[in-house]
């Protein structure tokens, strides 16, 4: 079955505490990218990939890193997480960055404390 | 940078009557624009895209979007809503790399 998966799911962590949130697809998608959705805000761009080794920012990247060393996988990396961070994160993905339909993961609800 | 606005963060219509969600966006290039639906406690899914053919698109479960360039606007409609239509709409832009979504229509079906 086509699929993005992430995990964990959920999450519950501390202040200063690194965490990655894992992201998969087995589709052989080019464009990986990672959202943030808050309330009356709607999703936000945090990272995006083109391909493998190619990854740049979206609109709010503060605060986290990413890496694509692999084609299936765009992990999400939180090295120092703080309150405002606590959201929900969606991985999605792509064949292509223009036209072509992003499929989402599931979304991991992560609490930071 | 391209930005898209949402008017209505909650919208309620009758089962049976007509939906309609807005979506307008500002790109100084010709954009390619989507509209997506989220089911709760799921991923967004796609309900339908332009990307420069027909500014006519349809989609699935019945609804369709036109482009219209001079109003800069790519509204969501559905001529009869159903209760299964309840859920949150969003609709996003890009013209490059990057993806700017707007902040939601919550759709309300009332029986």
């Amino acid at each position: 079955e086509a699929q993005v998966t992430q995990n964990p799911r959920y999450l519950i962590t501390v202040t200063g505490k690194k965490l990655t949130v894992t992201c998969s697809q087995n589709m052989n998608h080019e464009y990986m990218s990672w959202y943030r959705q808050d309330p009356g805000l709607g999703l936000r761009q945090i990272y995006y990939s083109m391909n493998v080794e190619v990854t740049d920012k979206g609109d709010v990247p503060e605060g986290y890193k990413v890496s694509r060393k692999e084609k299936r996988n765009f992990p999400l990396i939180l090295e120092s997480p703080s309150p405002n961070q606590t959201s929900l994160y969606f991985c999605a993905s792509s064949l292509s960055w223009d036209k072509e339909t992003q499929y989402f993961g599931p979304g991991t609800r992560l609490l930071v404390l | 940078a391209q930005s898209v606005t949402q008017l209505g963060s909650h919208v309620s219509v009758s089962e049976g009557a007509l939906v309609l969600l807005r979506c307008n966006y500002s790109s100084s290039v010709p954009p390619y624009l989507f509209w997506y639906v989220q089911y709760p406690n799921q991923g967004l899914q796609l309900l339908l895209k332009y990307t420069s053919a027909a500014t006519l698109v349809k989609g699935i479960n019945g609804f369709e979007a036109e482009f219209k360039k001079s109003e800069t606007s790519f509204h969501l409609t559905k001529p009869s809503a159903h209760m299964s239509d309840a859920a949150e709409y969003f609709c996003a832009v890009t013209t490059g790399n990057q993806f700017y979504f707007g902040t939601g229509t919550s759709l309300t079906v009332i029986p």
